[in-house]
């Protein structure tokens, strides 16, 4: 157990539909970070937020929004739904901000995979 | 932009032969971590090198951190059907650095290793 909690583990919906996905960082951790697994790819950087604060953004599409909470927690929300943003969406925390600490080590939560049928 | 890059992409291999995954990059990186994925899973973090040319050990698995911190190596002795999974690279940046304040992933091998 990673101590990051990923909420719901799966999720399917409808095309142009929207959900929120939910990720509680492990306990003393502030930097969170969102990413995108499809079907036999890597890790694709969406976004980091450190203490409530967007700190580096990947190629996230428009479409897609997140924010960090002051409990630390942080939702990525995705609206307009299209087939092809069927993926495992995975968050990652940590205690520090990498370029800014040496604690940047990341735990992972066990991933929403979403379905947009 | 940093960049890692990983090979081989692909490895499938007998029980009890050995491998050495790369993770090579022209950039600086302040530490590298190696995660491993297993499928539906999220990665999990094997190991973390920080000091150029230090050498760590997981029971079978050798990780090294090259001398000028701009690449890595992970060995496995002996692997076993166990070790099957994605296993991903990553940089953190130099604490200097501005251009950037997230790890950067590489792309991953996928080793399977058949009984």
């Amino acid at each position: 157990d990673s101590g990051v909690t990923q909420t719901p583990k799966h999720l399917i919906t409808a095309t142009g539909q929207r959900v929120t996905l939910r990720c509680s960082p492990r306990s003393g951790d502030l930097s969170v970070y969102w990413y995108q697994q499809s079907l036999d790819q890597g890790l694709q950087f969406l976004i980091q937020y450190y203490n409530g604060e967007e700190r580096a953004k990947g190629n996230i599409l428009e479409r897609f929004s997140a924010q960090q909470f002051p409990d630390l927690h942080s939702e990525l929300n995705l609206s307009s739904l299209e087939l092809g943003d069927s993926a495992l969406y995975f968050c990652a925390s940590s205690v520090g901000v990498p370029g800014l600490s040496q604690d940047t080590e990341a735990f992972f939560g066990q991933g929403t995979r979403l379905t947009v049928v | 932009t940093q960049l890692l890059e990983q090979s081989p992409q692909f490895l499938s291999i007998q029980e009890g032969e050995n491998l050495t995954v790369y993770c090579n990059s022209s950039s600086v990186f302040s530490s590298l971590q190696w995660y491993r994925q297993e499928p539906g899973e999220g990665p999990v973090l094997l190991v973390t090198v920080v000091t150029g040319g230090e050498v760590k050990k997981l029971k079978r698995l050798t990780f090294q951190f090259g001398d000028a911190r701009k690449d890595s190596s992970l060995h496995i002795t002996a692997a076993q059907p166990g070790d099957t999974g994605l296993y991903l690279c990553a940089g953190a940046p130099l604490v200097t650095t501005t251009s950037g304040s997230r790890l950067t992933f590489g792309e991953g091998t996928q080793l399977t290793v058949n009984p």
